[in-house]
């Protein structure tokens, strides 16, 4: 069965930085790309993706709002995935999900397994 | 990037009816779609991957259908754990993007 467990949440000032880690269980770890997905907690927001990074941890990608503010990636000896974040601001505030991606026929991916969350807020 | 576009926001509907929700992409994802259900205080999980296949652990009461841009997830009797956010996916060009979702709440 696939676990995905995130620690590393929590308050920080505009500005800062924070560290969110994913440790996986259940599957081949190193076959697979992750990503993260967040969901603000304001009305009407959804959820956006954030960053991804192949298996091996060759490619990363990351959304326009975070570029060059955050850093995803991967320690295959140890099954885990990081975001590293800095210059946070009041909009990055939200419940960031760890996810596994499956490959559709066409190369992209959805995401076929999520963990809980770990909940980011920034504010003063 | 492409932009999914949910209908409707909020549906209201009460337990034993059906309900189905619709998702549109600004151009076409082919069969790249996927659905996802989100209850509050959960991990969201897979509903539908490539537009018509149900993951596991759902019922049969869920069906998700089109194909293009054009996409709907239909929930037949709909039972009290079904009430939730329901969003769409495409995953057919990067960035993979959501719908805004739809809130399926009971009336």
């Amino acid at each position: 069965e696939v676990h995905l467990l995130e620690s590393g949440g929590g308050l920080v000032q505009p500005g800062g930085s924070l560290v969110l880690s994913c440790v996986a269980s259940g599957f081949s770890f190193d076959l697979y790309p992750m990503s993260w997905v967040r969901v603000r907690q304001s009305p009407g927001k959804g959820l956006d993706w954030v960053s991804a990074i192949s298996g091996g941890g060759d490619s990363t990608y990351h959304a326009d709002p975070v570029r060059g503010r955050f850093t995803i990636s991967r320690d295959n000896s140890k099954n885990t995935v990081y975001l590293q974040m800095n210059s946070l601001r009041d909009e990055d505030t939200a419940q960031y999900f760890c996810v596994k991606g499956d490959y559709g026929p066409g190369g992209f991916y959805y995401f076929d397994h999520w963990g809980r969350g770990a909940l980011v807020t920034v504010s003063s | 990037e492409i932009v999914m576009t949910q209908s409707p926001a909020t549906l209201s509907v009460s337990p034993g009816e059906s309900a189905t929700l619709s998702c549109r992409a600004s151009q076409t994802v082919g069969s790249d779609l996927a659905w996802y259900q989100h209850k509050p205080g959960q991990a969201p999980r897979l509903l539908i991957y490539g537009a018509s296949t149900r993951a596991s652990g759902f019922p049969g009461r869920f069906s998700g259908s089109g194909s293009g841009a054009e996409f709907s997830l239909t929930i037949s009797g709909l039972q009290s754990e079904d009430f939730a956010v329901y969003y769409c996916q495409q995953y057919n060009s990067w960035p993979q993007t959501f719908g805004q979702g739809t809130k399926v709440e009971i009336k």
